[in-house]
């Protein structure tokens, strides 16, 4: 059966400092991973996926993930955080049987120290 | 592109009512998903709908249950409102079919409390 696990319930880090939130999945074949972010009351905004072909993927505001099979992971990363970062981030993967039904992770919350 | 619409964006209501939501997905769209969010479960899969006809659906009671229209929006409802129903309730639309796999574009919600 297809999962996905976020570790981290809350991060805090320091604005200007780099970010890195994990995700591992369970999948049998090659998957389809997203990462999604929402604010407040409000909903899922897409940063990137990743589908196949190159494993290191770019995405909206600067943030990048890698896919890293032997590891079933897809990491999300950020050099240098901004205030505005501070949200809640999911990881995402589509279903086998329909690709329209993602699983998501539980969630991080990320809070932006100034 | 307009993004995907979803309305009312807030509802109240009490046990026992019933409770309709609609969703307008991305022109062109004829994919249609929804998830419950709560702060115990998460994001959970509902139901998804392609040119009218349901796909899949999570693994939820017979109170829920959806439709969608020739141009692909799409209402679902809840009867018989239980407490535990209370949540943000979030649609999702893609341009794709459940046999391919296409980013889904998520709607801002439709927030239900139920007392």
């Amino acid at each position: 059966a297809q999962s996905v696990t976020q570790p981290d319930i809350h991060i805090t880090v320091s604005e200007g400092a780099s970010l890195e939130l994990r995700c591992n999945y369970s999948y049998g074949a090659t998957p389809y991973l997203f990462w999604y972010v929402q604010s407040p009351g409000q909903g899922l905004q897409l940063l990137l996926k990743y589908f196949s072909g190159d494993t290191l993927v770019q995405g909206i505001k600067g943030f990048e993930a890698e896919f890293k099979r032997s590891q079933s992971s897809f990491n999300l990363r950020k050099p240098s955080v901004h205030w505005s970062d501070a949200a809640e981030y999911f990881c995402a993967v589509a279903g086998f049987e329909n690709f329209n039904k993602f699983y998501f992770g539980s969630g991080t919350k990320l809070n932006v120290k100034p | 592109k307009a993004g995907v619409t979803q309305t009312p964006r807030y509802l109240i209501k009490t046990r026992g009512q019933q409770v309709t939501l609609s969703c307008s997905p991305i022109s062109g769209h004829r994919s249609v998903s929804w998830y419950q969010q709560t702060p115990g479960q998460g994001l959970q899969f509902l139901f998804e709908y392609f040119s009218e006809t349901q796909r899949n659906k999570g693994n939820f009671p017979g109170r829920f249950s959806g439709r969608q229209f020739s141009n692909s929006r799409s209402e679902m409802n809840v009867s018989t409102l239980e407490l535990g129903d209370s949540a943000l309730y979030l649609c999702a639309s893609s341009s794709r079919d459940s046999s391919s796999t296409d980013t889904q574009y998520f709607g801002p919600g439709t927030r239900l409390t139920v007392l």
